[in-house]
């Protein structure tokens, strides 16, 4: 099983400033990862796949980067409604799997 | 615009099975990857298995003993079964669709919370 780690576990960042999340995978997952943002009682909403591919409707101000192990998502200029918990997803190998999350939350 | 909607019993008792189905509305199930993906509280994702309506399916080894996924076409809805809950099992159920093309989720229910408790 592909075991994904996401770091920081909490970023705290103030409203316009830039966030930068990591995700980094026990093996190379090619660019098969996926980027979610969920917020509280609300499920996760797919953000990013292909690693920098941006889902319909996601602001340009999200991007995603990054290959094999080690992938990047970048929120620059955060936005109140950009304050949530995000997680990375490997879909390279079965079982498909997550890392644990990054909560943004304001400083 | 595809619409996710799950549903079952809230509360399960330890050995019991839990049933869900999700009711997929404003698109047709056929032709897509369908699967099941839980949230203990306060914890992380886990996938469970996908179903597709030709009868493929994948499930993840730590739960594929006690796991039974299907596709009801005719009622545009999906199920899951999981057999012999613990405590271990209670957590936010969400059903959700495979991004055409890859195995990212594009589409999700809104989620069901299920409690194993005697």
């Amino acid at each position: 099983e592909i075991v994904m780690t996401q770091s920081p576990a909490t970023l705290s960042v103030s409203p316009g400033e830039r966030a930068t999340l990591s995700c980094r995978a026990s093996q190379s997952v090619s660019s098969n990862l996926a980027w979610y943002q969920q917020k509280p009682g609300q499920a996760p909403r797919l953000f990013i796949s292909g690693a920098s591919t941006r889902a319909t409707g996601i602001p340009a101000r999200f991007s995603g980067s990054g290959s094999a192990t080690e992938f990047t998502l970048t929120i620059t200029s955060l936005q109140s409604e950009d304050f949530a918990v995000y997680y990375c997803q490997q879909y390279s190998y079965w079982p498909l799997t997550f890392g644990g999350g990054t909560k943004v939350e304001i400083k | 615009q595809a619409q996710l909607q799950e549903s079952g019993p809230g509360l399960v008792k330890p050995s019991e099975t839990l049933s869900l189905t999700c009711t997929v509305s404003g698109a047709s199930i056929r032709g897509y990857y369908w699967s099941w993906i839980r949230q203990p509280p306060g914890k992380g994702l886990e996938w469970i298995g996908y179903m597709h309506d030709s009868g493929a399916s994948n499930y993840n080894p730590s739960l594929k003993s006690r796991v039974t996924l299907s596709v009801d076409t005719s009622k545009n809805q999906f199920s899951l079964k999981l057999s012999s809950v613990t405590a271990a099992d209670t957590a936010v159920y969400y059903c959700a669709r495979r991004v055409t093309g890859n195995d990212a989720f594009d589409v999700w229910g809104q989620g069901t919370t299920v409690t194993v408790s005697s």
